[in-house]
């Protein structure tokens, strides 16, 4: 069965640096969503991509966050300058279509920012 | 805004014993509802969704929930509980958008 992968499933960065998050949704997906999850809290959603632009994004989508396709296959987060406060689990996405569609998640990357 | 409350973060059930997860939805639109499972390390699955087609709502290993509108709820039950289904169980509502805002989960412990 296919499935959401994420690469590295941990991450260890100092304040400051960049990290970038790797996610191979499945194949036939067309929408790709980011979520992440600080310890002891809700999942949040971060934001969404669709044809190759944000179709929407949190308000937590600030300016040191930014996403791409860069190429068929992959589809990355990055994080500009690392805040102790972006350490948590970040979950990739995708489905085929919007709306009703079930998103299909991957298993995550545990990002922690010393 | 839409959200999601989830009553209860722990639940704990004897093998073989009724599973009740409660879920109740804030919504000015009519929504769509999902049930999610994460298993220790491991990320989301989806268990069963609603989208506005029949209020009862099978999902996977023999999970269910019903939709009532009047009481805004959408609660997860199985009849059965087994050893396997200690999870964490998170309810989640989309509304005239792609994101999903989830609730804040609730661990189910199974004791034999």
């Amino acid at each position: 069965e296919p499935e959401v992968t994420q690469t590295p499933s941990h991450q260890v960065t100092q304040m400051g640096q960049e990290v970038i998050l790797r996610c191979v949704p499945i194949s036939n997906h067309l929408y790709f969503y980011w979520y992440r999850q600080i310890l002891g809290q809700k999942v949040e959603f971060l934001v969404s991509f669709y044809n190759n632009e944000i179709s929407e994004k949190s308000e937590i989508f600030d300016d040191q966050f930014s996403v791409e396709r860069p190429d068929g296959s992959n589809f990355t987060l990055k994080i500009r300058s690392t805040k102790l406060e972006d350490s948590a689990m970040y979950f990739c996405a995708s489905s085929k279509n919007s709306g009703q569609e079930t998103q299909y998640f991957g298993p995550g990357t545990r990002l922690l920012v010393l | 805004a839409q959200s999601v409350t989830q009553l209860g973060s722990h639940v704990s059930v004897s093998e073989g014993a009724l599973v009740l997860l409660r879920c109740n939805y804030s919504s000015s639109v009519p929504p769509y509802l999902f049930w999610y499972v994460q298993y220790p390390n491991q990320g989301l699955q989806l268990l069963l969704k609603y989208t506005s087609a029949a209020t009862l709502v099978k999902g996977i290993n023999g999970f269910e929930a019903e939709f009532k509108k009047s009481e805004t709820s959408f609660h997860l039950t199985k009849p059965s509980a087994h050893m396997s289904d200690a999870a964490e169980y998170f309810c989640a509502v989309s509304v005239n958008t792609d994101k999903l805002i989830f609730g804040t989960g609730t661990r189910l412990q199974v004791f034999p």
